[in-house]
């Protein structure tokens, strides 16, 4: 099993760009979430996806959308990207009733 | 809401005992979990408490009391590998929100030979 996967490890944006990022579990897992993480600030929570089908707002969910495509991945795109959208995203996935989430390992944004 | 307070940082040399800290104010949870996230990697979980109580992993123990509003992660025989990042996370309580995690800023651990 590859885990959770996630596409690009990298990438570089200029201001008003837009582009998707990629999450795939194969697990099986029910619930999929995507977090960013900012130096000294933990994870933030930005949508989650409880089950295929359905989509939630987290914690922070401006200047992002998602598409849970289906039961494996689960996509976040930034429209129009912004500099204060610089950081490291993580998506992470969990079987219903379990307790622990499973972390890809992360997108290195930078948007000039 | 739900917001959780962890120390920045804490200071160990190898073999010793350390604890890491967590309070929290929420208006009702599920339980308190505890993620492991090394420098450019990934966070890992270590630990789910539902009950108040200890449990043990290994070398590794968390802790949970409701009514304190207060866990804590227990990390026995450190070693250099131990040095990472230490985040708790509630799971809140309710229909809409229980399928998230809240994390905290997390706990820097830097162990000393």
């Amino acid at each position: 099993n590859a885990g959770v996967t996630q596409t690009p490890k990298f990438q570089v944006l200029k201001t008003g760009q837009s582009m998707t990022l990629q999450c795939a579990q194969d697990m099986n897992h029910n619930s999929m979430y995507w977090y960013r993480q900012d130096p000294g600030m933990g994870l933030r929570l930005i949508y989650y996806s409880a089950s295929e089908g359905t989509t939630d707002k987290g914690e922070v969910p401006n200047g992002y959308n998602v598409s849970r495509l289906n039961k494996r991945e689960f996509s976040l795109r930034l429209e129009s990207a912004a500099p204060s959208q610089t950081s490291v995203y993580f998506c992470a996935s969990k079987l219903a009733g379990d307790n622990e989430q499973f972390f890809g390992p992360g997108t290195r944004l930078t948007v000039l | 809401g739900q917001s959780l307070e962890q120390p920045s940082e804490v200071t160990a040399v190898e073999g010793a005992i350390v604890q890491i800290n967590c309070t929290y104010q929420t208006s009702g949870f599920y339980g308190l979990s505890w993620y492991q996230q090394h420098d450019g990697g990934a966070p890992t979980f270590l630990s789910y408490n539902a009950l108040d109580g200890l449990e043990e992993t290994g070398r590794f123990s968390s802790f949970l009391s409701r009514s304190d509003s207060y866990g804590y992660l227990l990390l026995q025989e450190l070693q250099m590998k131990d040095s990472a990042s230490y985040f708790c996370a509630v799971r809140p309580s309710g229909m809409d929100s229980s399928y998230k995690l809240i994390f905290g800023s997390g706990t820097r651990l830097l162990v000393r030979p």
